[in-house]
């Protein structure tokens, strides 16, 4: 089946800094989604993007499909976007997560 | 709308046990997707319907298995339960596959 890695792992930020998230997949994909995932287990839903970008506020994501990656931007970050970010692609038959990338904002 | 409901939310079970959780989609959606969430595993893509048909399935024993109403409502059901089963267990919804997945709060499974 396709990978599907996000880069860092884990990331600690101070309040009010940038951050950029990144999902890399190995094979072509019908589309991708970025979620964030808080404390309590819900995921919610960020960004539909299969390519091109998107911003919705402080967030913003790029999908560039020909090079197989996505890239979540966080600007200003608060410490409520401590939680889980995941990228997940569908390849049309199945749907597969990416390894998540844990951030934690510290006041 | 009311978004995507999971019941229950908790639930404890013992080995060798079967059990059915359910899931209830966003108003017209007919799509519904479950994942399974384990700290070892990460999120894995369980099956999904659409239409009262299933669609697609992952790499999971004939032990899940699940069903979808004409109510678009689905159901999936884990027989004899192993201590490996235990996970959050995640519904989503669309308006039809390959559209935007909404999720619901998920059960947590924990099997003694």
């Amino acid at each position: 089946g396709i990978q599907v890695e996000q880069s860092p792992p884990d990331l600690i930020l101070q309040e009010g800094a940038n951050s950029t998230l990144r999902c890399n997949f190995s094979d072509s994909v019908n589309n991708l989604q970025w979620f964030h995932q808080n404390p309590w287990g819900q995921l919610i839903n960020l960004f539909y993007i299969p390519s091109g970008t998107k911003q919705n506020g402080r967030l913003s994501a790029t999908t560039v499909a020909t090079e197989r990656y996505s890239l979540l931007y966080i600007s200003s970050s608060q410490t409520t976007d401590s939680g889980v970010y995941f990228c997940a692609v569908d390849t049309g038959n199945q749907f597969y997560f990416g390894t998540g990338t844990s951030l934690t904002v510290i006041p | 709308k009311a978004g995507v409901t999971q019941t229950p939310r908790y639930l404890i079970k013992t080995r060798g046990q079967q059990v059915t959780l359910s899931c209830s989609p966003i108003s017209g959606h007919r799509s519904v997707s479950w994942y399974q969430q384990t700290p070892g595993q990460g999120l894995q893509f369980l099956f999904e319907y659409f239409s009262e048909t299933q669609r697609n399935k992952g790499n999971f024993p004939g032990r899940f298995s699940g069903r979808q109403f004409s109510n678009s409502r689905s159901e999936m059901n884990v027989s004899t339960l192993e201590l490996g089963d235990s996970a959050l267990y995640l519904c989503a919804s669309s308006p039809r596959p390959g559209y935007t997945q909404y999720f619901g709060p998920g059960t947590r499974l924990t099997v003694l």
